[in-house]
């Protein structure tokens, strides 16, 4: 199992540029969620999805869509990027919701300028 | 919402000695607790969890505590190695979200 893969790994956005980041996990998982990580605050979840076609926001959802096709893949837009949104994001999947500990991905690290 | 206070920010010990890093949580709804150990440049891995049904969990040279009235968790690490140093956070599951602390930079010294 290659378990929970992010791409890409870097990257460096204009402010107002629009981008996806992706995830793909094939331990068929259902829960799946979108977390951001910066200096001194730990890690916020941005969205989470109980299963395909379900969505649903987190913490700090603004600036950010999700959606769920697939049980594989959780893709993550940003619809108009913002130095505010510099930051390293990791992908995470569970088998399911309640009591069950979360994969995470290596992250991506997104630099806007 | 949920709100989690880790302590302390950083911590330093000889090898071989114990480490403790300590949380706290506000919503006594929460009824799992996890502990995640990430390396520089990488997600964070899964260490040892506990659910709120359970006092203590011991794996090996890692243990977590859980005082439900007190709403605190510890994680106890003992006979430190160079190759536990790294950050932890601890987090508290509330409905369908996980809220972190904000991390504990953990240094095992030679």
């Amino acid at each position: 199992n290659a378990g929970v893969t992010q791409t890409p790994k870097f990257q460096v956005l204009k402010t107002g540029q629009s981008m996806t980041l992706q995830c793909a996990q094939d331990m068929n998982h259902e829960y799946m969620s979108w977390y951001r990580q910066d200096p001194g605050m730990g890690l916020r979840l941005i969205h989470y999805s109980v299963g395909a076609g379900i969505t649903d926001q987190g913490e700090v959802p603004n600036g950010y869509n999700v959606s769920r096709s697939t049980t594989e893949d959780f893709p993550l837009r940003l619809l108009s990027a913002a130095p505010s949104q510099t930051s390293v994001y990791f992908c995470a999947s569970s088998y399911s919701m309640v009591g069950q500990g979360t994969f995470f991905g290596p992250g991506t690290r997104l630099t806007v300028t | 919402g949920e709100n989690v206070e880790q302590h302390p920010s950083t911590l330093s010990v000889q090898e071989g000695d114990s480490a403790v890093i300590k949380c706290t949580y506000s919503d006594s709804a929460s009824n799992y607790f996890p502990w995640y150990k990430q390396e520089l440049g990488k997600g964070p891995q899964l260490i040892i969890d506990i659910r709120s049904n359970v006092g203590e969990k011991k794996d090996q040279r890692i243990a977590v505590t859980l005082n439900k009235t007190a709403k605190h968790f510890s994680l106890h690490i003992t006979e430190t190695q160079p190759e536990d140093s790294a950050v932890y956070f601890c987090a508290a599951q509330a409905g369908n979200q996980f809220y972190f602390g904000t991390g504990t930079s953990l240094t095992v010294i030679p």
